[in-house]
């Protein structure tokens, strides 16, 4: 039974087209992010969403739109791909944007082409 | 701006060995210091932790150091196995409006020779 859900696992697409990724937490948690994981494997934030409400915005372009329809999904939609969006998008989920209890999902391969 | 240093990059340990993975911080306000580990196609997940009030936990073979004036902690695996082989993070986070953000340092790949 899978906590942290994320589809697709992988993604190749090419430049300008629009593309979305959907994660789903069965944790019952508040709150859910996603991450963004580079060629060189750093892992930083892009966004985190609180009982449906934005709550970090960790100055990702604007083609980036996350949404949230329940506390339970947090869906990232990509307008017009660009090669540098090639990369792991990690959703992850916690409760109450409490540091225990962090769940990753398994991540989405992004490659643009 | 690298909040969160790590060292080495890689690491390479004998079976049986002693792994150590260093960071550093800069944050004062970070309060909470987890370590994670991920293994290929996988997404990290949380091997330990430990708050500033504490200067070391261990869970199994898995200890965490912290030395808060220094602001450096770090992660000792003891009699390190194969299957230990994979990528370590540290991470810190702070309370308040930072809602549970982490901030990771550049993650350290471990592999345990048998």
């Amino acid at each position: 039974d899978t906590a942290v859900s994320q589809t697709p696992k992988y993604l190749v697409t090419q430049m300008g087209n629009d593309k979305s990724i959907k994660c789903e937490q069965n944790l019952g948690h508040d709150t859910m992010y996603w991450y963004k994981q580079d060629s060189k494997k750093f892992l930083k934030i892009m966004f985190s969403y609180n009982n449906k409400e934005l709550i970090i915005n960790e100055t990702v372009p604007n083609r980036f739109s996350p949404k949230s329809p329940d506390k339970a999904h947090l869906n990232l939609h990509i307008n017009s791909l660009e090669l540098g969006d090639s990369a792991v998008y990690f959703c992850a989920s916690s409760p109450g944007g409490g540091r225990v209890g962090y769940t990753f999902g398994s991540g989405t391969r992004l490659t643009v082409v | 701006q690298q909040q969160v240093k790590q060292s080495p990059q890689s690491l390479i340990v004998q079976k049986g060995g002693i792994s150590i993975i260093n960071c550093a911080y800069e944050n004062t306000a970070f309060d909470y210091f987890p370590w994670y580990q991920q293994f290929p196609g996988k997404g990290p997940a949380l091997l330990i932790a430990i708050r500033p009030d504490v200067s070391e936990k261990k869970e199994g073979r898995f200890t965490i150091s912290f030395n808060k004036s220094a602001k450096q902690f770090s992660l000792h695996i003891m009699d390190s196995q194969p299957g230990d082989s994979a990528t370590y993070f540290c991470a810190a986070t702070a309370g308040g409006t930072s809602y549970g953000k982490l901030t990771f340092g550049q993650g350290t790949i471990l592999t345990v020779h048998p």
